[in-house]
């Protein structure tokens, strides 16, 4: 089965509001990853945090992570009608000693649509 | 910089035929990934490489599916013979590092995806 579950499963939103995106995992992991899938094409990596990591930015985009609750949440601010996309979290597990076991596993992803 | 290439974009072919995917991953990274990705859902590792070594491949249904990495830059992954449930998104990936260490970079460069429809 996936190691991240995404939540909510589709958001729809109006152009300028936040969205916001969740992830839950089952294992320990070295770190989580969010990336951005356009219809029809590859993903794209956004922003990567590590397991000793609470909360990174890059541009709109705000994640967070909760090792203790074992999730991770996606926060796009102001968004766009460009910003219309599948959101996949991706996990990098790990032993108890944060040793990555070398295999990225990713969620069901979020259908997010922006309306303008 | 380059991105990764895959070939062909999409591919049709009935039941029990096969079928092949290239991928040409950007220049200089040692580890190439290839991901199945079933409408609706997220990518499923089918098999990782770490230059022309298989890394892990316990996804990897053996009986129909296989993949080489000769010279550790290009992949072709094979599909003999096809099912019908193998209609999917083949997708290719590389990175600059393997994410067997410490504290890896982690970051996956994907290329545009090779859609195949089972008959």
């Amino acid at each position: 089965s996936q190691q991240g579950e995404e939540d909510p499963q589709a958001l729809s939103i109006q152009e300028g509001e936040n969205a916001t995106m969740n992830c839950s995992y089952k294992t320990s992991i070295n770190n989580l990853q969010w990336y951005r899938q356009n219809s029809g094409r590859g993903l794209v990596h956004l922003i990567l945090i590590r397991s000793n990591e609470r909360e990174k930015h890059s541009g709109r985009l705000r994640v967070t992570l909760d090792t203790s609750k074992k999730s991770s949440s996606l926060l796009i601010t102001a968004s766009r009608a460009a910003d219309t996309a599948s959101y996949f979290c991706a996990t990098d597990p790990s032993n108890a000693g944060g040793t990555s076991y070398g295999k990225l596993t990713f969620g069901q992803g979020t259908i997010l649509t922006v309306h303008p | 910089e380059a991105g990764v290439a895959q070939s062909p974009r999409y591919k049709i072919i009935e039941k029990r035929q096969s079928v092949a995917f290239w991928c040409n991953p950007i220049s200089g990274h040692a580890t190439l990934y290839w991901y199945q990705q079933i409408l609706g859902q997220g990518p499923k590792l089918l098999i990782q490489f770490q230059n022309n070594g298989v890394v892990d491949d316990s996804q990897l249904p053996k009986d129909r599916f296989s993949a080489e990495r000769l010279k550790g830059v290009d992949s072709t992954l094979k599909i003999q013979p096809a099912k019908l449930e193998d209609s999917a998104v083949y997708l290719c990936a590389s990175s600059l590092t393997s994410l067997r260490v410490q504290n890896p970079t982690g970051e996956l460069f994907f290329g545009e995806g090779s859609r195949l429809t089972v008959l």
